[in-house]
């Protein structure tokens, strides 16, 4: 169980064009999913935390207009990177949790989003 | 605020040999504590965790045990094999009822020769 999938597992974009990247949970219901951000031999970054059907709460120094969050459902989530650059390229994780239960706070993780910007 | 430290990478062990890593957490009451592990091109996955002082957590041969006097939870097997080779994370999620943020250690890379 707690099973989390992300697609595409790996994209390679112009600069300038944007790409949507879904996580969805498949066999629980996420109240809360996470973003993250992994830099070549680096730890996770977070970039926003989202809860079913509210507005993404951002980190600090992630522009809320480039990484654009939806979770439009306790199942899915989207993270739209808008008008991409070389920069924007990186390794991008998403993470499902809920509330209650023997797992009140664990994260799972899906398996990663490639994202190259040529 | 919360935070996870643990030993700097890289590690390069020979096949069969002792693992420690290291990891010291500051974190106010009792958070959950976590080891994830990330092999070659992937995402993490939950290696093991403990939710309460001197809990043990155990998976595949690695255990780490919930040190509240020292603040620590150190990831240890008893012999490595080629296939462990990946990077490893220290985490924490703070004692809150609902899901939250997980703080991770900067990660350390691990790599096994035959």
């Amino acid at each position: 169980g707690a099973v989390v999938s992300q697609h595409p597992s790996r994209v390679i974009c112009k600069s300038g064009t944007s790409v949507k990247i879904e996580c969805r949970s498949l066999d629980f219901q996420a109240t809360t999913m996470f973003w993250y951000r992994q830099f070549p031999k680096q730890s996770l970054m977070l970039m926003a935390t989202s809860n079913e059907g509210s507005k993404a709460t951002y980190e600090q120094g992630v522009e809320k207009d480039k990484f654009l969050i939806n979770h439009a459902s306790l199942t899915l989530s989207t993270l739209t990177v808008t008008s991409a650059h070389p920069e924007d390229s990186s390794f991008y994780i998403c993470s499902a949790g809920f509330s209650g239960g023997v797992s009140y706070n664990e994260q799972f993780f899906g398996p990663g989003t490639r994202l190259t910007v040529l | 605020g919360d935070s996870v430290t643990q030993m700097e990478g890289p590690v390069t062990l020979s096949e069969e040999a002792f693992l420690t890593i290291n990891c010291t957490y500051t974190a106010t009451g009792y958070p959950s504590l976590f080891w994830y592990v990330q092999y070659p091109g992937e995402g993490l996955q939950l290696l093991l965790k403990a939710t309460k002082a001197d809990d043990k957590g155990s998976n595949k041969g690695f255990e780490a045990t919930y040190r509240k006097e020292t603040t620590s939870f150190h990831l240890e097997k008893g012999s490595v094999q080629v296939s462990d080779s990946a990077v490893y994370f220290c985490a924490l999620s703070p004692p809150y009822s609902s899901a939250s943020k997980i703080i991770f250690g900067s990660g350390t890379r691990l790599s096994i020769r035959p």
